[in-house]
């Protein structure tokens, strides 16, 4: 079973930001927390992961609470582009531990 | 360079009958993962190989389901006598495999299966 919680979906306007959230309240100590995105008709892509520090890459950004029991990702400026379905995730991180996907969220883009 | 592929990017069979997928792994990455996903849900985990052994097979449903990567690259999928809930979309993902690193997992556009 899936170890993290989200919102089945959500609205973002272009060019605005797109902000995520995710529960994970039994993650253990060793566990990061990774996300993916599938656009339609693809395979999922990697985005971010962290550990408990805010995390920050080309795509997006990653903030994780002090008691990384719940994190969010932030897309600064959503474009038409970024309509997927986003997967909040967390599993250790080394070779071999498969990924366990829950529902997600689908996030529209709108003009 | 090249991403991971997977051929065919369609089937269709009938329901009793055998088939393969196929899965390219980006070179070099030792870790090869198989998923299925269902319509309208996240993948699910079938077989992890790192290099020509299958690490972890504990996602796959049942002995009709078997998957082999006899030279530690290309893999294969191989579903005996289908069944008409084998329809899905097949996922395959590699990674670097490296202890100590990132595990990024690079997926392929999958191979969408269909059992009539």
């Amino acid at each position: 079973d899936a170890k993290t919680t989200q919102p089945p979906s959500m609205d973002c306007a272009e060019g605005r930001a797109a902000n995520l959230p995710c529960n994970h309240s039994t993650i253990s100590g060793n566990e990061y927390v990774y996300w993916y995105r599938q656009i339609h008709s693809q395979g999922p892509q990697y985005i971010i992961h962290g550990l408990k520090n805010n995390e920050t890459n080309e795509m997006a950004s990653l903030i994780i609470t002090e008691d990384r029991k719940s994190s969010t990702l932030i897309l600064p400026h959503a474009t038409l582009r970024d309509t997927a379905v986003y997967y909040c995730i967390v599993r250790p991180d080394n070779a071999g531990n498969m990924l366990t996907f829950g529902g997600g969220t689908r996030l529209m883009v709108k003009p | 360079g090249a991403g991971v592929s997977q051929t065919p990017s369609n089937k269709v069979t009938e329901k009793g009958k055998y088939v393969e997928l196929r899965c390219d792994p980006i070179s070099g990455h030792t870790a090869l993962y198989w998923y299925r996903q269902s319509l309208g849900q996240g993948p699910e985990f079938l077989i992890y190989f790192q290099g020509t052994g299958a690490a972890d097979d504990s996602g796959l449903p049942n002995d009709r389901f078997f998957a082999v990567r006899p030279e530690g690259s290309v893999s294969t999928l191989k579903i005996q006598r289908t069944e008409r809930g084998d329809s899905a979309v097949y996922l395959c993902a590699s990674s670097a495999g490296t202890s100590g690193r990132i595990d990024e997992q690079f997926f392929g556009p999958g191979t969408r299966l269909t059992v009539l």
